[in-house]
């Protein structure tokens, strides 16, 4: 079975804090993807990124990178030099390798940046 | 370009009464997905369709729910009669196919819907 845990609830921190959002998850495929979303007050989740199981290398994305380790089936994310703007709940998501598979979401983490 | 697109926004009925989500998905997307956002339960797939067929609907919850697709700008998600516990927000995604990969979803913003 497929599972994606985010054990964190809920985060709070001060403006220009790193913070980093853990992200765990099983399943039995051997090719799968990872998301990630964000969900702002406003409420559309937008996508952030994608994974697939066979690229382990961390990507950067201006204040944005995510660390793939499959030894521990995590996808943490890292918000580097938070910002206000950043206040969201982050979703991460799995899925196996085709279009037929579900993406499995896990309950979210709420992200609140304080100025 | 004109992401997917749900109405209402807001519904507030009372239960017993029929309600009726709509979505347009982005132009030249294939796939449709209807999802429930509670806070006890979270994101929860209900139903989706590809080529306007539906494919996997085995997360609706019961026989009150229904969805269709009739053409592939236009999906519906119907509660009848509605109750309280269907409070939630629906979301509508799309997303196209990669060859037989999994791509991104892009999602509405979702209608809250209040059964009282």
């Amino acid at each position: 079975a497929q599972k994606v845990t985010q054990a964190q609830t809920e985060i709070s921190v001060v403006e220009k804090e790193d913070v980093t959002l853990d992200c765990v998850y099983e399943t039995r495929d051997t090719t799968y993807y990872l998301f990630w979303y964000k969900q702002p007050p406003s409420g559309e989740l937008v996508f952030l990124i994608r994974r697939n199981s066979f690229d382990e290398q961390n990507e950067i994305s201006g204040r944005y990178s995510w660390n793939f380790q499959k030894s521990t089936s995590s996808f943490n994310f890292t918000i580097t030099a938070s910002q206000v703007v950043d206040s969201a709940v982050y979703f991460c998501a799995l899925s196996g390798p085709y279009n037929t598979d579900k993406l499995i979401f896990g309950t979210g983490t709420r992200l609140q940046v304080f100025p | 370009d004109a992401g997917v697109i749900q109405s209402p926004r807001h519904e507030v009925t009372e239960m017993g009464q029929e309600v009726t989500l709509r979505c347009k998905p982005i132009s030249g997307h294939d796939y449709l997905f209807w999802y429930r956002q509670t806070m006890m339960r979270g994101l929860e797939l209900l139903i989706y369709f590809n080529n306007n067929v539906p494919i996997d609907d085995s997360g609706m919850p019961e026989d009150r729910f229904s969805a269709k697709m009739p053409n592939a700008s236009f999906s519906t998600l119907k509660i009848q009669p509605s109750e309280p516990r269907d409070s939630a927000v629906y979301f509508c995604a799309s997303s196209f196919q990669q060859g037989l990969l999994t791509g991104e979803l892009f999602f509405g913003e979702g209608s809250r819907l209040t059964v009282l």
